[in-house]
Order: structure tokens, then C-alpha cells, then sequence
């Protein structure tokens, strides 16, 4: 099993401005993924962390706009830059240390105004 | 591409079971998950099937049909507690998950 630490939890920032969200896995782990859940909305894979490498990002997603750092097997961070109101949405990290099961860390609620 | 269906809603009683479907057609095939989640809250997972047949744990019991790109929740002696919403997802090599849109379940009494 593994436990994740995700921070903020919640946080209401204004457009144009970036946040750092940050999650501590319990456990070393070869990747780390990144999702974004929007309002009333499904779970869609922002993009896969590996430690020592760039991220892979899914389509749609840009590097520019998630900039994500992943420095040690425990440790990863996403960034949301440059702000708008259409990135608030829940945040959520996630680890799958022997594929499986899915573990998630708590989520960060963003809201941008 | 990319395709995971499930219902948007269901309805269910108290008591009764409901069986909540999910069809794929994926790049890439490494095990299904089926996952709870509550309003506000992260998805906590149930269940995970990667060979045909069913899985059962307690009241919940899932199935798959890697020929048929099928699965399914089966829920029994459902309580108040089991409105949530059920995720479908296809686990993709090394451990990264597509998601369906969700099956959001109202139990009443």
C-alpha cells in the first residue's frame, strides 16, 4: 500500500498567478501520476512523473502550463501556471506501486477568480 | 483512441443490488478498476480484475470480459451509504489510468 501527502488542500488564487501543489509518497516509487478533475466531471490524466526524466504529458496538456518536478522516488510537484478561471478543478496525484491498485492523495481544490 | 462508457446516473433502493456497466476500447490493456467516489472526496478503489470472471469482495463484486471490452459493479444489499459516484478505469501499461466520465448512484429508501 502507500500513503500520499498532498498539499494545499484548497486554495483560491487570482488569475494569472501559478501554484505549486505538492505530494510526499510513504514509499519510494517509480512514477507518479497527475490528474485534474473538473466540476461534476471524471478524472483526466494530466501527466506521468518519472524521477530523473522529463514528464510525459497526455494530449492536451503542456509543460508550459503544468511544469511538473519530480526530484527524489518519494517526492513530486505539479505547477499551474498563468491562471484562469477555466483551471479550477480538483488536483490530484497518484502512485500504483505494483499496478494493482490506484492510490490518491487527498486532492487540492483550486479555485481561481 | 481512447473510450470508456458508463451510465451517467442510476437510481437505486435500499436493500436491492445494481449492477453498473462499463465498456472499453483502449490502446493498451493492463486490468480494469472500479473505484468509489464521494462528493468532495479522493476515488477510493474497490476492485481490480486483469484475467476474465468475477472478483468478489464482501458486498461488491466486479467482472470482466477482456473479449467484449465489458465489465461490471454488481452491488448488493445496497445502503444510503453507497450513493456516490463509480469510476470506471483501464489501467494503460505502467500504472497510468483512463477514466470514464462516471456513474453517479442515488440509493433511496
Amino acid at each position: 500500500s502507500a500513503v500520499i501527502s498532498q498539499k494545499p488542500s484548497r486554495d483560491i488564487c487570482q488569475r494569472g498567478t501559478s501554484l505549486t501543489i505538492q505530494c510526499q509518497v510513504d514509499s519510494q516509487v517509480t512514477m507518479m501520476f497527475w490528474y485534474r478533475q473538473q466540476p461534476g466531471q471524471s478524472l483526466t490524466l494530466i501527466a506521468t512523473a518519472n524521477q530523473g526524466s522529463e514528464a510525459t504529458y497526455e494530449s492536451g496538456f503542456v509543460i508550459d502550463k503544468f511544469p511538473i518536478s519530480r526530484p527524489n522516488l518519494t517526492f513530486s510537484t505539479l505547477t499551474v501556471s498563468n491562471m484562469s478561471p477555466e483551471d479550477s478543478s480538483i488536483y490530484l496525484c497518484s502512485v500504483v506501486p505494483g499496478y494493482t491498485e490506484a492510490f490518491f492523495g487527498q486532492g487540492t481544490r483550486l479555485t481561481v477568480v | 483512441g481512447q473510450n470508456i462508457d458508463q451510465p451517467t446516473e442510476m437510481t437505486a433502493t435500499e436493500g436491492a443490488i445494481v449492477q453498473i456497466n462499463c465498456t472499453y476500447q483502449t490502446s493498451g490493456f493492463n486490468g480494469l478498476f472500479w473505484y468509489q467516489q464521494h462528493a468532495g472526496e479522493a476515488p477510493t478503489f474497490l476492485s481490480y480484475n486483469v484475467l476474465d470472471g468475477l472478483e468478489e469482495k464482501g458486498r461488491f463484486s466486479s467482472f470482466l470480459s477482456r473479449s467484449k471490452g465489458y465489465s461490471y459493479l454488481l452491488l448488493k444489499e445496497l445502503q444510503m451509504k453507497d450513493s456516490a459516484s463509480y469510476l470506471c478505469a483501464v489501467a494503460r501499461g505502467q500504472g497510468n489510468l483512463i477514466f470514464g466520465k462516471g456513474t453517479k448512484l442515488s440509493v433511496k429508501p
